[in-house]
C-alpha cells in the first residue's frame, strides 16, 4: 500500500512553459485535493475532487487545472507557468469512513524561473 | 474568508518541558479540527484530531478545543528534540470537505 505517491519531486519550469504534475493514490478515496505551500506559511487548496468527474475551485485555483477521470489519479495541470508558481506542491486524498483525516502525497518543489 | 490563525513562532522550549500551541478560527460552523506537524522539506502528518469540547489525549499530546472561544490549543508534554517541527492547525469548514490551515508554529526543542 503505497498510500498517496506524487512525481515529478523536482522541478524547474521556465516562464511560459507548461507541465503536469502527477497524484496518484491506492486507499480507494473519494476525496482528493491539491495544495501549495509557500515558504513559511500554511497550505492553501488550490482545487479538490469528491469522486471521480467531480472536481471544484479552492482559495488560489488561478493559473492551474485539474481533471479527474479516475478514483487513483487527480492530476494537476500549469499552464504558462509564472513565477509566483513557485512553491512546493501537496496532494492528499480523504476517505468516506474514519476521522476525516486527509493523507499527504511527498510533494513535489516546483521552481519557475 | 474563513480564517485560521496561529503564532508563527519559534517557540523555543528546553527539552522535558511543555510545548503549549495555540490557534484561533473564524469559521464559527465548523466541527473538525486536527493537528499536523511537518518536519523541514516533507509532507504534513497528522498527529491529533479533535472534534468535541474539552481535552483529547493521545501519549504526549493532548489537544483542546473550545468551541464557544472558537479556540483549539496543543499541548505537548516531556518535550524531545525529535519534536522540533512546524505544527499546522486545521479546521474543516462548515461546508464540509475541506480544510483550512494556519501558517503553522515552528517549535524548537533545545537539548
Amino acid at each position: 500500500n503505497a498510500g498517496v505517491t506524487q512525481t515529478p519531486k523536482f522541478r524547474i519550469l521556465k516562464i511560459g512553459q507548461s507541465m503536469t504534475l502527477q497524484c496518484t493514490q491506492d486507499m480507494n478515496h473519494n476525496y482528493m485535493y491539491w495544495y501549495r505551500q509557500d515558504p513559511g506559511m500554511g497550505l492553501k487548496l488550490i482545487y479538490y475532487s469528491v469522486g471521480a468527474g467531480i472536481t471544484d475551485k479552492g482559495e488560489v485555483p488561478n493559473g492551474y487545472n485539474v481533471s479527474r477521470s479516475t478514483t487513483e489519479d487527480f492530476p494537476l495541470r500549469l499552464e504558462l507557468a509564472a513565477p509566483s508558481q513557485t512553491s512546493v506542491y501537496f496532494c492528499a486524498s480523504r476517505g468516506l469512513a474514519g476521522d476525516n483525516e486527509q493523507f499527504f502525497g511527498p510533494g513535489t518543489r516546483l521552481t519557475v524561473l | 474568508q474563513k480564517e485560521v490563525e496561529q503564532n508563527s513562532g519559534p517557540l523555543s522550549v528546553p527539552e522535558g518541558a511543555i510545548a503549549s500551541l495555540n490557534c484561533t478560527y473564524s469559521d464559527r460552523g465548523s466541527q473538525s479540527f486536527f493537528w499536523y506537524r511537518q518536519y523541514s522539506g516533507k509532507s504534513p502528518e497528522l498527529i491529533m484530531s479533535i472534534y468535541s469540547n474539552g481535552d483529547k489525549e493521545d501519549g504526549r499530546f493532548t489537544a483542546q478545543l473550545n468551541k464557544a472561544s472558537q479556540y483549539v490549543s496543543l499541548l505537548i508534554r516531556d518535550s524531545q528534540p525529535s519534536d522540533s517541527a512546524t505544527y499546522l492547525c486545521a479546521v474543516e469548514q462548515a461546508a464540509g470537505n475541506k480544510l483550512t490551515f494556519g501558517g503553522g508554529t515552528r517549535v524548537l526543542v533545545k537539548p
